[in-house]
């Protein structure tokens, strides 16, 4: 079945930028979403298409894909970023979603 | 502005069927053409896709719990429900339901989510 790869943690002090990436076979053929699910809460998805923000999503996250990744970037980050991250598609060769495994952000 | 609320017991025996129903407000299932999913977070771990429907009644599912997961659409209540069969404990998890971003063929991304509901398998 399709695996999307995300790294378990990342850390970075605040106002520094952080980036998450998310490797997949064929990612470039794909959409790709990412969510953002803060301690207790249900997820909020903060990028679409693999770079498009929906509404109300600060200008500070953006998403980008090159080759087999994709990769999630918090510009200035701030202790409110501090959060788990996904990372999803869609697999067309087997009709289901793919998330990936979480990447953990901590904010130093 | 839509608001999905899911509903069900909190505790189910091994080898029972969970049931868990999603209310939604605020928008009528059907007279959007969007996926409504189902989605699953065992404690401390991350989130597993368990299935969608759209609101024909057309299904995708989970490849791993396919053969153990019904997800049905009941329009005139404007709510959709999800049956896992055989539970275990590896079925304990917080279950989400949630609603596509977009119109389209087949489910794509999850937008709006409910506050999700803890079910814990146990005897």
């Amino acid at each position: 079945s399709y695996v999307l790869t995300q790294p378990p943690s990342v850390s970075v002090a605040p106002g520094q930028t952080a980036r998450i990436s998310c490797a997949g076979n064929s990612i470039g053929s794909k959409s790709v979403f990412w969510y953002q699910q803060r301690s207790g809460q249900a997820p909020v998805l903060v990028v679409s298409d693999d770079s498009d923000r929906p509404s109300g999503i600060p200008e500070r996250l953006s998403g980008s894909k090159s080759g087999i990744t994709a990769t999630l970037t918090i510009s200035r980050v701030e202790a409110g970023d501090e959060a788990d991250y996904y990372c999803q598609v869609w697999d067309t060769s087997r009709d289901h979603v793919v998330f990936g495994g979480g990447t953990k952000l901590t904010v130093l | 502005q839509v608001h999905l609320q899911e509903s069900g017991p909190g505790l189910v025996k091994p080898s029972e069927t969970l049931s868990l129903t999603c209310n939604v407000s605020g928008e009528s299932i059907s007279s959007t053409s969007y996926h409504w999913g189902w989605i699953r977070q065992p404690p401390g771990k991350g989130l597993d896709w368990i299935g969608s429907i759209f609101y024909t009644g057309s299904t995708h599912y989970n490849p791993s719990l396919k053969s153990r997961v019904t997800i049905s659409v009941d329009t005139s209540k404007n709510q959709f429900s999800l049956k896992l069969t055989s539970v275990t404990a590896a079925d304990t998890a917080v279950y989400y339901c949630a609603r596509d971003l977009y119109h389209s063929v087949h489910p794509a991304a999850f937008h709006i989510w409910g506050q999700g509901t803890m079910v814990t398998v146990s005897s």
